[in-house]
């Protein structure tokens, strides 16, 4: 059973194009989130959900929007994709309401996204 | 300059060395601390987690915290072939399910 997925795992598209990437996790998590991690390892906070709302909205470009149609699923949508969006798009999710600072975040196993 | 900075790697060790794994960072806000480990082609996966200064083991891995240096630090006790993949260290102000913010990461071999 896999607890946080991700499709696609590979995307490969031309520059101006528009993609979406979908996240499911099945823990029962309330928040959920989208990371951003290039070609260095550099893992980068985009967006954050809690319960269908937007908390975290880090300096990304406007063409990025998130959309959570419920708390099971974020997924990320990319208009006019650009040569350095290419990149590996993570998906996590974790349980905030529990008030336990140590609840962890799980990570999906990412989507490879390559922009010809 | 980054708020968390990693040293840069890449680290090659035969195995049975120990592993010392180090992130500095500028923020003083940041309260909780976490190692995250990330295999080859897989997402992140919480290795270590602590609160504040301090140090905390578990098993073969030590995480150690010094928030008057803004210092962090991972060890890896007779490390193996297994312990090979990208080791990143994360800080957030409100705990581990908050916001993240990461250092670069630095990617470990440690050699049969």
């Amino acid at each position: 059973d896999t607890a946080v997925s991700q499709t696609p795992k590979y995307l490969v598209t031309q520059m101006g194009n528009d993609k979406s990437i979908k996240c499911e996790q099945n823990l029962g998590h309330d928040t959920m989130y989208w990371y951003k991690q290039d070609s260095k390892k550099f893992l980068k906070i985009m967006f954050s959900y809690n319960n269908k709302e937007l908390i975290i909205n880090e300096t990304v470009p406007n063409r990025f929007s998130p959309k959570s149609p419920d708390k099971a699923h974020l997924n990320l949508h990319i208009n006019s994709l650009e040569l350095g969006d290419s990149a590996v798009y993570f998906c996590a999710s974790s349980q905030v309401a529990s008030g336990r600072a140590s609840d962890t975040q799980y990570f999906g196993p990412g989507t490879r996204l390559t922009v010809l | 300059q980054k708020e968390v900075e990693q040293d840069p790697g890449p680290l090659s060790v035969p195995e049975g060395a120990i592993v010392s794994l180090n992130c500095t960072y500028s923020n003083s806000a940041f309260q909780y601390f976490m190692w995250y480990r990330q295999y080859s082609r897989k997402g992140p996966e919480l290795l270590m987690y602590t609160y504040s200064s301090g140090n905390k083991e578990d098993g073969r891995f030590t995480a150690q915290v010094d928030k008057s240096s803004k210092y962090i630090s991972l060890f890896i006790r007779d490390s193996q072939p297994s312990d090979s993949a990208t080791y990143l260290c994360a800080m957030s102000r409100n705990g581990a399910n908050s916001k993240l913010t990461f250092g670069k990461g630095i990617t470990l071999s440690v050699r049969p």
